[in-house]
């Protein structure tokens, strides 16, 4: 079973709008959650990153937002804008070396 | 700086025969791994390895061996292709130092007939 649950699975928003994707995890014992971004025909690459000690992690216009209690973290991307249209990975770590993917939420920003 | 290379990056092969994906990385890392993206799926870790001469399993490890002779190189060989393994191949490094950072090739499309 997916060890790392991302929801949804595709997003259409207006230019200038909030785009907002959700994981959620059962294993405790993972220690750090990034955010890959991938554009098509590319390789995935690290957007953002946060560990479970912290509640809420801001780069420019994303923002993590990470409920331990809860197992769930989330990805907000604010004024999104159509250069952010790409596939969304959420990720947690295991043990330094394995990392969980989500399976993946298509955005698309229209103009 | 290449960053990670993998080749190539669309194979066609016929079930039952045998492949080598390649990765190879110029910057030193520590670690390298293989994952698999498939629809709906995210991508899923196959095998990975912390140094030279030292590999572990994944995931989705069944039906797929690596080695790591150096540190620059992590070839991923599958002995009997399926079906079932058509799927796009990541290979992704990180250093130990870079907090977990992973760097990704830009993937190898592999479609088993």
């Amino acid at each position: 079973q997916q060890q790392v649950k991302q929801s949804p699975q595709s997003l259409i928003v207006q230019k200038g709008g909030i785009s907002i994707i959700n994981c959620a995890y059962e294993n405790t014992a993972f220690d750090y959650f990034p955010w890959y971004q991938q554009f098509p025909g590319k390789g995935p690459a690290l957007l953002i990153a946060i560990r479970p000690d912290v509640s809420e992690k801001k780069e420019g216009r994303f923002t993590i937002s990470f409920n331990k209690s809860a197992k769930q973290f989330s990805l907000h991307i604010m004024d999104s804008q159509p250069g952010d249209s790409a596939t969304y990975f959420c990720a947690a770590l295991y043990n330094f070396n394995k990392f969980y993917f989500g399976s993946g939420t298509k955005l698309n920003v229209k103009p | 700086n290449a960053g990670v290379t993998q080749t190539p990056k669309f194979q066609v092969l016929k079930t039952g025969q045998s492949m080598t994906l390649q990765c190879a990385q110029d910057m030193n890392h520590e670690y390298m791994s293989w994952y698999r993206q498939d629809p709906g799926m995210g991508l899923r870790l196959i095998h990975y390895s912390v140094g030279a001469g030292i590999t572990d399993q994944g995931e989705v490890p069944n039906g797929y061996n690596v080695s790591r002779s150096t540190t620059e190189d992590f070839p991923l060989r599958l002995l009997s292709a399926a079906p079932s393994q058509t799927s796009v191949y990541f290979c992704a490094s990180s250093s130990y130092s870079g907090a977990n950072v992973l760097t990704f090739g830009a993937g190898s499309r592999l479609t088993v007939l």
